[in-house]
């Protein structure tokens, strides 16, 4: 089982819809991670949160440490938002530096 | 800055054979990663690095090896390539570690072993 689970996998949205993908993680973690990749294949860094809320433009992430959850928000989608979303937890175990957890990812269609 | 590249952006091997990836970043980074990234997966680290001399094994280090000798640079070696090592590699960078530390990732290199 996966340390770093995201729902859901696939999510078809038609354009202007509030999108919300969620992560949940099964231990205890320092920080969490939100990237996109791109359909061409380049991973972009989003968000890095450990507590409360972050916002940037028409994303907004969510994080709940005591619950082990994070959401991203996407306001207002848009097809140019269509891209695969990544959440990876850096994790509270060991004194490795190379402890960054990835979920699978979630990826998103926007329709016109 | 140009940030994270890599090279080559492809690559067909045939089993047994080996190469190099490149991986150079310019924005004076102390720890560099290699992830790769299997279809339907979450991305595995394979080797990372906390400075020039100094590396260590991630979660699937197995038929491959890597070397810092500079800060920019991370070129990652495989060794006798197997069908199990098809795959796209990133290679990624960071300041340091940690929750305020986000890491810049590189184009990628789709490699297929045939």
């Amino acid at each position: 089982k996966n340390e770093v689970e995201q729902s859901p996998q696939n999510l078809t949205a038609q354009e202007g819809e509030f999108i919300t993908i969620n992560c949940s993680y099964s231990v205890g973690i320092s920080a969490l991670h939100w990237l996109q990749q791109h359909p061409g294949g380049g991973i972009v860094s989003l968000f890095m949160l450990s507590s409360g809320k972050k916002k940037h433009g028409r994303l907004i992430a969510t994080i709940n440490i005591q619950e082990k959850h994070s959401s991203l928000h996407i306001t207002a989608s848009h097809p140019r938002d269509s891209a695969v979303y990544i959440c990876a937890a850096y994790m509270n175990y060991g004194g490795s530096q190379g402890n960054l957890i990835f979920g699978k990812g979630t990826k998103l269609s926007v329709k016109p | 800055n140009a940030g994270v590249t890599q090279t080559p952006k492809f690559r067909i091997l045939k089993i047994g054979q080996s190469m190099t990836l490149q991986c150079t970043q310019d924005m004076n980074h102390n720890y560099m990663y290699w992830y790769r990234q299997d279809p339907g997966m979450g991305l595995k680290l394979i080797y990372y690095s906390v400075g020039a001399g100094i590396t260590d094994k991630g979660e699937v280090p197995n038929g491959y090896n890597v070397s810092r000798s500079t800060t920019e640079d991370f070129p990652l070696r495989l060794e006798l390539a197997a069908p199990s090592q098809t795959s796209v590699y990133f290679c990624a960078s960071s300041y340091s570690a940690g929750e305020y530390y986000e890491q810049y990732f590189g184009p990628g290199t789709r490699l297929t072993v045939t």
